[in-house]
């Protein structure tokens, strides 16, 4: 899927432990997002990166932090996880976004349950 | 608050049949609006796109009818086959670095 993983694919972890969302792609896009999907809303985007330690917030940011220290690796950190945390969280990546010719592509997902 | 608005929440069509979804949106700043395709364990993929000025595009079955006075715009699946049962999500673009989703409209195509 354009060349994007995601890592893990599944986790189970306790409320109140930190836990580090990966996404790694080999398409050398400047643009990276994170998205959460859950039932009832949709894809909500949570941060998104425009260059090499250029991140922003998205609409659900309050409790995720992100880094980018290399073009091909987006990092999603929960601090202290919360049930409310429970998820599936979508890695994407652009070249132009915004234009018709280089549309979201996202990878496969990480479907995190926060016990 | 969910900026783009999408209905149905489910869909049961027949095979042959005309599904048809809705979006709706209220930032007049949005200039740009794909519709994407999701299928169980996979993440979301471009299926067709429209400019706010354009009021119809089409590609093979699918058709985006957009109304910009209105601020609506929808997906036609024309012929719907089982292989089109998705969910499908619409979505804006503000600028060139957000893209809003609207809540997904999940489609069965029955025999």
């Amino acid at each position: 899927d354009a060349g994007i993983t995601q890592s893990p694919r599944h986790k189970v972890t306790e409320t109140g432990t930190p836990v580090t969302l990966r996404c790694h792609q080999t398409e050398n896009h400047r643009y990276m997002y994170w998205y959460r999907q859950d039932p009832g809303h949709g894809l909500r985007l949570i941060h998104y990166s425009y260059g090499v330690k250029d991140t922003d917030k998205g609409e659900v940011s309050d409790g995720y932090s992100v880094s980018r220290s290399k073009t091909e690796d987006f990092l999603l950190t929960l601090e202290s996880a919360t049930s409310s945390q429970t998820s599936v969280y979508f890695c994407a990546i652009s070249t132009s976004p915004g234009q018709s010719n280089s549309p979201l592509h996202f990878g496969n997902g990480t479907r995190l349950t926060v016990t | 608050q969910q900026q783009v608005k999408q209905s149905p929440q489910s869909l049961i069509v027949q095979k042959g049949g005309i599904s048809i979804i809705n979006c709706a949106y209220e930032n007049t700043a949005f200039d740009y609006f794909p519709w994407y395709q999701q299928f169980p364990g996979k993440g979301p993929a471009l299926l067709i796109a429209i400019r706010p000025d354009v009021s119809e595009k089409k590609e093979g079955r699918f058709t985006i009818s957009f109304n910009k006075s209105a601020k609506q715009f929808s997906l036609h699946i024309m012929d719907s086959q089982p292989g089109d049962s998705a969910t499908y999500f619409c979505a804006a673009w503000e600028g060139n670095e957000k893209l809003t989703f609207g809540t997904g409209t999940r489609l069965t195509i029955i025999p």
